[in-house]
């Protein structure tokens, strides 16, 4: 069974810009979660899907947003990006919240 | 909200038992415990999770307390690539929270 895949994995953007992140959960999995890991601030809880709801969502602005669609694939986006955006983003998938999660890669984004 | 506070580093030595406990005092009645390893540019894995007591499986060993305020991972006889960054990770309905995590060194 193919583990979850994020892509891109890389990425370079310039302050102001935009981006999008899509995260391919594991089959079966209706689950999805969005985590931010920073050298300072660790891993960081964005927010979580199920079933194309938002169950939970974590201590950011609202220019981090999400989505996940009906296949249950995953989508998030930050607008207006700032030097302080640079992270690893992550994302897990699990049949259910709260039950075992399995980890992306992760994104990498770096703002200049 | 639970939060969890675990120790920033633990040294330990190859074929050791590690012990790596997570304190999370206000822990809801619904809440799971749930630990995960990272290593470098690698996503966190699966450990382990509990509700209560003792739970055991093929890496590693969970304890909880009847009081749930704490839980302590138990690494048997560690290995050199158990290096790597242990987190405690306290669920509930609202928030999934993780700890600062543990940087576990094994050295030969």
């Amino acid at each position: 069974k193919a583990g979850v895949t994020q892509t891109p994995r890389y990425l370079i953007k310039t302050r102001g810009q935009q981006v999008t992140l899509s995260c391919s959960p594991i089959s079966g999995h209706r689950s999805v979660s969005w985590y931010q890991q920073t050298p300072g601030q660790g891993l960081q809880f964005l927010f979580e899907y199920f079933s194309e709801t938002q169950r939970n969502k974590g201590n950011f602005p609202g220019r981090f947003s999400g989505r996940q669609f009906s296949n249950s694939r995953s989508e998030m986006n930050v607008s207006t990006l700032e030097l302080g955006d640079s992270a690893l983003y992550l994302c897990a998938s699990s049949l259910v919240p709260a039950h075992e999660q399995f980890f992306g890669p992760g994104t990498r984004l770096t703002v200049l | 909200l639970a939060k969890t506070t675990q120790p920033i580093s633990m040294d330990s030595y190859e074929g050791q038992e590690v012990n790596i406990t997570c304190s999370h005092n206000n822990i809801a009645t619904n809440d799971y415990i749930t630990w995960y390893q990272q290593f470098p540019s690698q996503g966190p894995r699966f450990i382990i999770q509990g509700y209560k007591t003792k739970v055991t499986n093929e890496v590693a060993s969970l304890f909880i307390p009847a009081d749930r305020k704490s839980s302590t991972l138990s690494l048997p006889r560690v290995s050199l690539s158990d290096t790597a960054v242990y987190y405690c990770l306290v669920y509930n309905n609202n928030d999934m929270r993780f700890g600062a995590g543990t940087r576990l060194t094994v050295k030969p």
